[in-house]
């Protein structure tokens, strides 16, 4: 699995307060992503990363942000959640060179704004 | 821009019997393409992929996948299926590699197709 751990599993919120996802893994890769997955959209990507400090913006990248301080935290943040936010969120993460990439998913947040 | 195509959000099949799960994908280059499957509660876990290698790509549990260029298809099938394959499935394509140049982890991904096996 990569090392990955995703926190916290479930959240519930309020709309317009703050939140955010943590994504760790142990193992020192370079390249992690979030997605998140909705019935009928299969999963969509929010932002990415391809190292500390450098992060690009997924094809859903709107009402999210993404810090990367250090290799092993990749953080999502909702700076004000909305009910359309309301989904479940995966962190993965790249292992492996060009001939043998693999992507490593978490075990996903389930998050609901009320 | 890339997009996929799942035919069939839910697919039934009896235990034994062939599985086949419909993806299409349009992409202006020469696509990498996936199949993923996700069990209730879990992460998406990878079953195979397509580099450009062999248009036959064979994968874990017993599933395999083949490109083909002229149909713009990469159908997955299984020959017979197990009580166990129940879950869903995703194809997902990836022709774009991220600003740091050697991941494509960007994926898109189709809806999604639900497998269920009946005994």
């Amino acid at each position: 699995d990569a090392g990955i751990t995703q926190s916290p599993r479930h959240k519930v919120t309020e709309t317009g307060t703050p939140v955010t996802l943590r994504c760790h893994q142990t193992e020192n890769h370079r390249y992690m992503y979030w997605y998140r997955q909705d019935p009928g959209h299969g999963l969509r990507l929010i932002h990415y990363s391809y190292g500390v400090k450098d992060t690009d913006k997924g094809e859903v990248s709107d009402g999210y942000s993404v810090s990367r301080s250090k290799t092993e935290d990749f953080l999502l943040t909702l700076e004000s959640a909305t009910s359309s936010q309301t989904s479940v969120y995966f962190c993965a993460i790249s292992v492996g060179d060009a001939t043998n990439e693999k992507l490593f998913f978490g075990s996903g947040t389930q998050l609901s704004v009320l | 821009a890339q997009s996929v195509t799942q035919l069939g959000s839910h697919v039934s099949v009896s235990e034994g019997a062939l599985v086949l799960l419909r993806c299409n994908y349009s992409s202006s280059v020469p696509p990498y393409l996936f199949w993923y499957v996700q069990y209730p509660n879990q992460g998406l876990q990878l079953l195979l992929k397509y580099t450009s290698a062999a248009t036959l790509v064979k994968g874990i549990n017993g599933f395999e996948a083949e490109f083909k260029k002229s149909e713009t298809s990469f159908h997955l099938t299984k020959p017979s299926a197990h009580m166990s394959d129940a879950a869903e499935y995703f194809c997902a394509v990836s022709d774009d590699p991220d600003a740091g140049g050697t991941s494509y982890g960007k994926l898109t991904f189709g809806q999604g197709t639900i497998l269920t096996v009946h005994p």
